[in-house]
């Protein structure tokens, strides 16, 4: 079935960095816009980068440009998110969703993974 | 940058309508989605561009977008339609997407 799963959560200390990945299956990887969005604990939805299909295109949330770097690799139907610079509020759940032009446009997240909790704390 | 202001909490009694706003600057020029999100679990999407409902969502869900709110109706609603709900756009000048604050709804 069509699905997302996270991975490469933990606790890290302020300063330091860590590499998200989300593997995709039962769909084709190729052909959707991907986003990271995270969730800080009790609190909203934030969107934090994009990338196109081709991995041509990104684009950043302000709270994480220059020290968040998204990619995808389409041959392992993979997105990744590398994270430097790190700082307490970086923590929160991160989540990577797909938009599937053809399902929902290329504007809504139809598809969610089930999250990967980062921890940024000294 | 774009703000999407929502209220933080809507009571509804059951089968009853639970009706939440989205309100943005202009926000009937840009197209609208709205995300249910249960406790503990990943967001799913009820309605993306302003009203359409993707497969699987009951038509009890419905949306309208005009001026500057957007409007996402439970109709009906059911003690497990108790939960946070998120409108969101893409701001084209900023590209960025944009979420907006978040509405708890409460089934009495």
């Amino acid at each position: 079935q069509v699905q997302l799963v996270e991975s490469g959560g933990g606790l890290v200390k302020p300063g330091g960095s860590l590499r998200l990945s989300c593997e995709a299956s039962g769909f084709t990887f190729s052909a959707c816009y991907m986003s990271w969005i995270r969730q800080a604990p009790g609190k909203g939805l934030e969107w934090v980068s994009y990338i196109n299909t081709g991995g041509t295109t990104m684009y950043y949330g302000d709270s994480v440009k220059g020290r968040f770097t998204i990619s995808r690799d389409n041959a392992k139907n993979s997105l990744y998110l590398q994270m430097d610079s790190l700082r307490d509020e970086d923590t929160a759940v991160y989540y990577c969703a797909r938009a599937d032009v053809a399902v929902a446009g290329a504007d809504a997240f139809d598809v969610w993974g089930q999250g990967t909790m980062v921890t940024v704390s000294s | 940058s774009y703000v999407l202001t929502q209220p933080p909490s809507v009571s509804v009694a059951p089968g009853q309508t639970a009706s939440i706003t989205c309100g943005g600057d202009n926000i009937g020029s840009t197209s609208v989605h709205w995300y249910q999100q249960k406790p503990g679990q990943a967001p799913v999407l009820v309605i993306y561009y302003d009203s359409d409902r993707p497969a699987g969502i009951p038509e009890r869900f419905s949306g309208s977008n005009s001026g500057n709110t957007a409007t996402l109706t439970i109709s009906r609603v059911e003690a497990g339609d108790e939960a946070d709900y998120f409108c969101q756009v893409w701001e084209r000048n900023s590209r960025h997407y944009v979420f907006g604050t978040g509405t708890k709804v409460t089934v009495l």
